[in-house]
């Protein structure tokens, strides 16, 4: 069983709606990061939480430490938000454990 | 700007020849790892180095060796290469264990 949990898997939505994607961890942590991917590999930090909620223009982190759960939402989305979001935790020892990703597509 | 630069973005080998994987980060970073990333499977941590010289398998080291000769240069070496390892080879560094990590573009690996 993966420790990090993400749903869902494959997300396809209208330009303007709001987005939310979940996830779940097993173990204790000591960070959660929310990555994008675009398509063609490249990968970059969107957000690292240890607690609370982070906003950074349209995309907004929130993380439950007690519920072990975080979501990423976007809201009025976009096509150019269409991109593979990861949910990353940093277990206590440093080492990164990676869910499996949520495939978003926004159509105009 | 930061920068993690992977030494090929497509590769196509044979089964059972030696294939080397390069990466390089520009940012006196000490840690840097070596990802595949599988479709369903998401990213998995072959092996990480958090100095020169030294090395720590990550959970599927099997069939993969590394080499870390200078700080800036962590190289994936696939001895015998199989078909099962036809997969996107992604390169990681970080300043600090747990930091958010930069990520090179990626190396697209077909092995026939």
């Amino acid at each position: 069983k993966n420790e990090v949990e993400q749903s869902p898997q494959n997300l396809t939505a209208q330009e303007g709606e709001f987005i939310t994607i979940n996830c779940s961890y097993s173990v204790g942590i000591s960070a959660l990061h929310w990555l994008q991917q675009h398509p063609g590999g490249g990968i970059v930090s969107l957000f690292m939480l240890s607690s609370g909620k982070k906003k950074h223009g349209r995309l907004i982190a929130t993380i439950n430490i007690q519920e072990k759960h975080s979501s990423l939402h976007i809201t009025a989305s976009h096509p150019r938000d269409s991109a593979v979001y990861i949910c990353a935790v940093i277990k206590t020892g440093n080492q990164f454990y990676f869910g499996t990703g949520t495939s978003l597509t926004v159509i105009p | 700007d930061v920068k993690v630069t992977q030494s090929s973005r497509y590769l196509v080998k044979r089964t059972g020849e030696k294939v080397f994987l390069e990466c390089v980060q520009d940012m006196d970073h000490e840690n840097m790892f070596w990802y595949r990333q599988d479709p369903g499977l998401g990213l998995r941590l072959i092996y990480f180095s958090y100095d020169v010289k030294m090395k720590e398998k990550g959970d599927i080291p099997e069939g993969y060796s590394v080499s870390r000769e200078k700080k800036e240069r962590f190289s994936l070496i696939l001895e015998s290469a199989s078909t099962n390892q036809t997969s996107m080879y992604l390169c990681a560094s970080s300043l600090l264990a747990g930091r958010p990590p930069y990520f090179g573009p990626g190396t697209r690996l077909t092995v026939l």
